[in-house]
């Protein structure tokens, strides 16, 4: 069991400019999940995937943020046009199903805007 | 939100017990999670309760009562590296997480 994997570990970038973060979850697990965390805070759900298919998206998911599952294994979560108010960890979680299965974090990225 | 309810900080000793407790929405609930987060780390699993009653894993127990929206998580014989953020989720939707502010817990000597 390598455990959730996600890269890259730190991301600082400028104001106005697009990032992609990759998330690699436990092999065999068929669900995943975006969470984003700020300092004090516990993680805010983002979205989620069950193998391939997006099936839940927070509200706090502009048109700006997108992510895909493509082939139902490693997932990609993109920030077109970041801001400020985008600096954050952005967790990566997956999990087994059906049911409620305990999600397995990975060490997420930590995004810093200038 | 699921408005989820828990304290922000508490320190105690060594081989003490500590209960931090938590309420949440029921509307639409499913059960409910309970994480550790050391600082810089990613929240890592600790229990989980369906059903009302208590879970017990070793030093860590966790209650829940499903009408009451309530949970709690009972820290025993504490020692230096249970010095930690501890994160009540309960689970909506497609296990959807509803993550409280958490509780820094300090443990001293």
């Amino acid at each position: 069991d390598t455990g959730v994997s996600q890269n890259p570990r730190h991301k600082i970038t400028k104001r106005g400019q697009n990032v992609t973060f990759r998330c690699d979850p436990i092999s065999e697990h068929n669900r995943l999940y975006w969470y984003r965390q700020t300092l004090g805070q516990g993680p805010e759900f983002l979205t989620y995937f069950q193998n391939e298919a997006q099936l839940e998206k927070s509200r706090l998911l502009s048109d700006r943020f997108s992510a895909e599952r493509p082939k139902g294994s490693f997932s990609t979560l993109e920030i077109q046009r970041t801001e400020q108010g985008d600096s954050a960890m952005y967790l990566c979680a997956s999990s087994s199903g059906p049911g409620n299965q305990p999600q397995h974090f990975g060490d997420g990225t930590r995004l810093s805007i200038l | 939100g699921q408005n989820i309810d828990q304290p922000t900080e508490m320190t105690a000793t060594e081989g003490a017990i500590v209960q931090i407790n938590c309420t949440y929405q029921t509307s639409g609930f499913n059960g409910l999670f309970w994480y550790q987060q050391h600082a810089g780390e990613a929240p890592t699993f600790l229990s989980y309760n369906v059903l009302d009653g208590l879970e017990e894993k070793g030093r860590f127990s966790s209650f829940l009562s499903r009408s009451k929206g309530y949970s709690y998580l009972l820290l025993k014989e504490l020692q230096m590296k249970d010095s930690a953020s501890y994160l009540c989720a309960p689970s909506y939707g497609n296990n959807r997480l509803a993550f409280g502010k958490g509780n820094q817990v300090g443990v001293i000597p």
